[in-house]
């Protein structure tokens, strides 16, 4: 159980191009997901929360105009990379709680969507 | 503020050696959970365990065990006769119980088990 899956695992696309990536989770209802981004050889960097039927809440620094995140059901979240340039190059990850409030405290992870602009 | 610190950047063992991963964490929460999660190439975090606050209980499952001792702050992992397989990057993080449930991570230990 607890499965959360990510659509595409890999993208590559032309700078000032926008990229759609989803996360899903298979098995239970989520209404938090959690999207992160992270470098090479770092650690996860928590990029915003997306609570279902609201709006996300971003962490300090991350453009919200720039990465559009919809949680439109409980089981769907996805993160949009507006005019992705080179810099936007990077491996994001998704995490979903299991819901409801009080059943469990634990963020499972998406495997993640490597995304390269060239 | 909340932190987590894992010294240890990268640990080479020998097939089954057994190996500790170090994790110190700081928060001014009375209550809040632990959790390691392991990377391995693929890059999908794959959960560990959990562990809450109030429960100090060491666990073990198979090859591995935790420690935890809230008086040092420390959750300590350790994989008893290590196998390749175990090769991966392990992050150590803190939540809080509240309703954000956002996760701060340490940095991760890059394990290498070598044959």
């Amino acid at each position: 159980g607890a499965v959360v899956s990510q659509h595409p695992s890999r993208v590559i696309c032309k700078s000032g191009t926008s990229v759609k990536i989803e996360c899903r989770s298979l098995d239970f209802q989520a209404t938090t997901m959690f999207w992160y981004r992270q470098f090479p050889k770092q650690s996860l960097m928590l990029m915003a929360t997306s609570n279902e039927g609201s709006k996300a809440t971003y962490e300090q620094g991350v453009e919200k105009d720039k990465f559009l995140i919809n949680h439109a059901s409980l089981t769907l979240s996805t993160l949009t990379v507006t005019s992705a340039h080179p810099e936007d190059s990077s491996f994001y990850i998704c995490s979903a709680r299991q819901t409801p409030l009080g059943s469990t405290d634990t963020q499972y992870f998406g495997p993640g969507t490597r995304l390269t602009v060239l | 503020a909340q932190k987590v610190t894992q010294a240890q950047t990268e640990i080479s063992v020998v097939e089954k050696e057994d190996v500790t991963l170090d994790c110190v964490y700081e928060t001014r929460d009375t209550t809040y959970y632990l959790f390691w999660y392991k990377q391995p190439p693929s890059g999908e975090l794959v959960f560990l365990i959990r562990r809450n606050s109030f429960d100090e209980q060491n666990e073990i499952s198979g090859r591995y065990s935790w420690n935890f001792q809230k008086s040092t702050s420390s959750f300590n992992f350790t994989i008893t006769a290590s196998q390749v397989v175990d090769s991966a990057v392990y992050f150590c993080a803190l939540s809080r119980r509240d309703s954000s449930y956002k996760l701060i991570f340490g940095s991760g230990t890059r394990l290498l088990v070598r044959p």
